[in-house]
């Protein structure tokens, strides 16, 4: 099955320390997305690509950044994490944008956590 | 003041009542209105979606837009134990990438 996966599912860091997560999709989809849900919130939007364009959300702090080196992978980088940065980070792709005709599939998302 | 607000619950129904979640939201340029559902431990996944105002059913899902209220809705009807879940209102513009979420309202169905 067409699907999007991510990797690891649960990764465990040190303050300070940096750490990738990994997105890959068989869906061929144009766009990738990232986003960090906390428990009890919201999914929050940090980036998304559209091909190869990159386009960052105004407030996704700095310590955040996205690489994709091809159609299929999509990574997201925490240069230096913080206790805050301990989240869900979910990926998602859609073959465009523009409404629900064109709806976004998630990953099962990686759980951070920061000792 | 959050640009969509959602009932966080926990609701908790007997098997076979009408679960009835929603969500308020303050931008009058939403156009698409979309319900989520995620199970624990699980991405979100679309259940459906409207356009503009108006009802939609599929099923055991009925989905309602109130854009003068700025008011949406989403019904179960004949809960199961299986539709205990976390569900999301998402919305946006026409042509316009960015979703919208709610916090998510978590329901658990008893059988």
């Amino acid at each position: 099955d067409a699907m999007v996966i991510q990797n690891p599912r649960y990764q465990v860091t040190q303050f300070g320390k940096p750490v990738t997560l990994s997105c890959s999709q068989t869906l061929n989809h144009n766009v990738m997305y990232w986003y960090q849900q906390k428990s009890s919130q919201a999914p929050k939007l940090l980036f998304h690509y559209y091909d190869k364009d990159f386009n960052n959300e105004a407030d996704t702090p700095d310590n955040f950044q996205s690489r994709r080196p091809n159609t299929s992978f999509c990574f997201l980088d925490i240069r230096s994490p913080g206790l805050g940065d301990a989240a869900m980070y979910l990926c998602a792709t859609s073959s465009t944008w523009g409404g629900p005709d064109q709806p976004q599939h998630f990953g099962d998302g990686t759980r951070l956590s920061i000792l | 003041q959050k640009e969509v607000e959602q009932d966080p619950g926990p609701l908790s129904v007997p098997e076979g009542a009408i679960v009835s979640l929603n969500c308020t939201y303050s931008n009058s340029a939403f156009q698409y209105f979309m319900w989520y559902r995620q199970y624990s431990r699980k991405g979100p996944e679309l259940l459906m979606y409207t356009y503009s105002s108006g009802n939609k059913e599929d099923g055991r899902f009925t989905a309602q837009v109130d854009k003068s209220s700025k008011y949406i809705s989403l019904f179960i009807r004949d809960s199961q134990p299986s539709d205990s879940a976390t569900y999301l209102c998402a919305m946006s513009g026409s042509n316009d990438y960015k979703l919208s979420f709610g916090a998510g309202t978590t329901v658990t169905v008893r059988a």
